[in-house]
């Protein structure tokens, strides 16, 4: 099985820079998706590692440890519309369908 | 436009009262998915297809059913629904259902009274 943690709330100010972190416990971690969520809309692709090492993308960035089972989302220069649940998700196993979600983190950005 | 599409975007309903959500996508994947979102659970799987015809239970298969007669569409289907399926409903698709990202439809956001 899989058990994926995450901070329930963060805040962050406008301007400054947040990081979100993830962390889970599976057999076979076969790759780490982060979602993007605003409320009461789809999930949306943010990024995705399978390899240890950090993977940058504009404001985004994702960092991976598979031997700690431990990843992060960094958001940098922090805007109001970043204000959203992010969404951990692991895949395990080599097989179709084995994609686990985390609860998620909601966070706020204040001005 | 690449896009998953689902419908309708809120109901209300009763209790046993039939219902269908549906969910088309025009990205000829192969895989498709049903999720509900539920405060403090996250997204837990109810059924996925990996193609025509094969479908599967996820997590939180009963009280749904589901069917996958051609591959763009994935209707999600409560034949006696209860208040216990309040809740927010996202389908979602990606090519092959192996190691890929999933698009996801708007939601659908349901309601049984």
């Amino acid at each position: 099985g899989q058990n994926i943690d995450q901070p329930t709330e963060m805040t962050a100010t406008e301007g400054a820079i947040v990081q979100i972190n993830c962390t889970y416990q599976t057999s076979g971690f076969n790759g780490l998706f982060w979602y993007q969520q605003h409320a009461g809309e789809a999930p949306t692709f943010l990024s995705y590692n399978v390899l240890d090492g950090l993977e940058e993308k504009g404001r985004f960035s994702s960092f991976l440890s598979r031997s700690k089972g431990y990843s992060y989302l960094l958001l940098k220069e922090l805007q109001m519309k970043d204000s959203a649940s992010y969404l951990c998700a692991v895949r395990e196993g080599q097989g179709a369908n084995n994609l686990f979600f985390g609860t998620g983190t909601r966070l706020t950005v204040i001005p | 436009e690449a896009q998953v599409t689902q419908n309708p975007r809120y109901l209300i309903t009763v209790t046993g009262k039939k219902l269908t959500v549906t969910c088309s996508q025009n990205m000829n994947h192969e895989y498709m998915s049903w999720y509900r979102q539920d405060p403090g659970l996250g997204l837990r799987q109810i059924y996925y297809s990996m193609n025509v015809e094969v479908t599967d239970k996820g997590d939180v298969p009963e009280g749904y059913k589901v069917s996958r007669k051609e591959k763009r569409n994935f209707p999600l289907i409560l034949e006696s629904p209860s208040p216990n399926q309040t809740s927010l409903y996202f389908c979602a698709s990606s090519p092959t259902g192996f190691n890929e990202k999933l698009f996801f439809g708007s939601g659908t956001q349901l309601s049984v009274l």
